[in-house]
């Protein structure tokens, strides 16, 4: 079984200011774990992925987001936020073959 | 290129109708899926179907129907529509893998159900 927590359903930021959404999952295996971006009326594109390997993993647009085992956690970030970045964010988990997890989303506001 | 796309953009039914969401992709992927969108509660996996002819229930399968016929398209039926059927509808695809490939999403239908 696996699942997805990500915490805050809606987190404000101003512009220019640190941009940190958390996340945590369960998975009884190894995971694959996903950051996708929702931009009003559209479907969801990917922002990064993490699969193996190095665990700081940097995806588009500025974002990254850092696989801690210990934690069960991939926390997505970026240093300074753009006007451009208000969507809504979701984070994912894939325990293999091809069903992904998702969780509830948080909605990103950036206050000018 | 097209990518993911879907049909209708929009749709508002009466309770008891039946109706196909139209799902196509241009990318020769192997693997489709139909999720549902509700406030709140993420992504729900409806179906999802890894070659033409094979197809296999998801979380959410119930009041649902699909179909592979071709590996382009990913037809779901909703045979007697109800209330709680109301959601935004995802389509999208995938090349085979281990579970780590990136999905490539439609831009969504969403459904009224009055």
């Amino acid at each position: 079984a696996q699942s997805v927590t990500q915490l805050g359903s809606h987190v404000s930021v101003s512009e220019g200011a640190l941009v940190l959404l958390r996340c945590n999952y369960s998975s009884s295996v190894p995971p694959y774990l996903f950051w996708y971006v929702q931009y009003p009326n559209q479907g969801l594109q990917l922002l990064l992925k993490y699969t193996t390997g190095a665990t700081l993993v940097k995806g588009i647009n500025g974002f990254e987001a850092e696989f801690k085992k210990s934690e069960t956690s991939f926390h997505l970030t970026k240093p300074s936020a753009h006007m451009s970045d208000a969507a809504e964010y979701f984070c994912a988990v894939s325990g293999g073959y091809q069903k992904v997890t998702f969780g509830i989303g948080t909605k990103l506001q950036v206050i000018p | 290129n097209a990518g993911v796309t879907q049909t209708p953009k929009f749709r508002i039914l009466k309770i008891g109708q039946s109706m196909t969401l139209q799902c196509t992709q241009d990318m020769n992927h192997n693997y489709m899926y139909w999720y549902r969108q509700d406030p709140g509660m993420g992504l729900k996996l409806i179906y999802y179907s890894v070659g033409a002819g094979i197809t296999d229930k998801g979380e959410v399968p119930n009041g649902y129907n699909v179909s592979r016929s071709t590996t382009e398209d990913f037809p779901l039926r909703l045979e007697l529509a109800a209330p709680s059927q109301t959601s935004v509808y995802f389509c999208a695809s995938s090349v085979p893998g281990t579970g780590s490939e990136k999905l490539f999403f439609g831009s969504g239908t969403q459904l009224s159900v009055l």
